[in-house]
């Protein structure tokens, strides 16, 4: 599966949109883009994931590159239930099996 | 859907005694994971299962950790004889095949 680049830490202010880069200039052409997010003391939580159109549901939208080497979560108005750590993970989903690698993600700090 | 039901919460045991943590996957699903989660290496896979039988088990730490999975209702994660290193938060994942993991709140396991 292809490596992920995620800034570490990023801030924003309740009540407006979260952008949340990702990097995977590596990725393949059946690769899926996942994002999930960890808040504290808690299992991580499934948000959304894409292939190569931009995806939306309730919780998010899923922005990928036209070259598909890239892609930004937006949380359209953030709240402070989502300071979280969130991941990007690119894997194939092949005949059956669902194996997610988590890297370091980046930490989201909600502020008042 | 009662989710993924990990037991216990939280466990506090000493060096050389034997752990068992347990989870219940979300009814109906075919797939299940075990994590474990640290400050220094992050969420690690250890070990999945697909129907009730190991897929992948090259995330084990060593001989020590053992995963079962005698039914499609249950799972346990054991590790004997236990050592402080092993103090970490672990968590059980289920998913349908293709579908996005559902994840427990976890088991916070400390080894004195």
């Amino acid at each position: 599966d292809a490596k992920t680049t995620q800034p570490p830490s990023m801030d924003c202010a309740e009540g407006r949109a979260a952008n949340l880069p990702c990097n995977h200039s590596t990725i393949s052409g059946n690769e899926y883009v996942y994002w999930y997010r960890q808040i504290h003391s808690q299992g991580p939580q499934y948000i959304i994931h894409g292939l190569k159109n931009n995806e939306t549901n309730e919780m998010a939208s899923l922005i990928i590159t036209e070259d598909r080497k890239s892609s930004t979560l937006i949380l359209p108005h953030a709240t402070l239930r989502d300071t979280a750590v969130y991941y990007c993970i690119v894997r194939v989903v092949p005949g059956g099996y669902n194996k997610l690698i988590f890297g370091a993600g980046t930490r989201l700090a909600v502020h008042p | 859907d009662a989710g993924v039901i990990q037991s216990p919460r939280h466990e506090v045991t000493e060096m050389g005694q034997e752990v068992t943590l347990r989870c219940k996957p979300i009814s109906g699903h075919n797939s299940l994971f075990w994590y474990r989660q640290t400050m220094m290496r992050g969420l690690e896979l250890l070990i999945y299962f697909n129907n009730n039988v190991p897929i992948d088990d090259s995330g084990m730490p060593e001989d020590r950790f053992s995963a079962k999975m005698p039914n499609a209702s249950f799972s346990t994660l054991k590790i004997q004889p236990s050592e402080p290193r092993d103090s970490a938060v672990y968590f059980c994942a289920s998913s349908l095949v293709g579908t996005p993991l559902h994840f427990g709140n976890g088991t916070r396991l400390t080894v004195t």
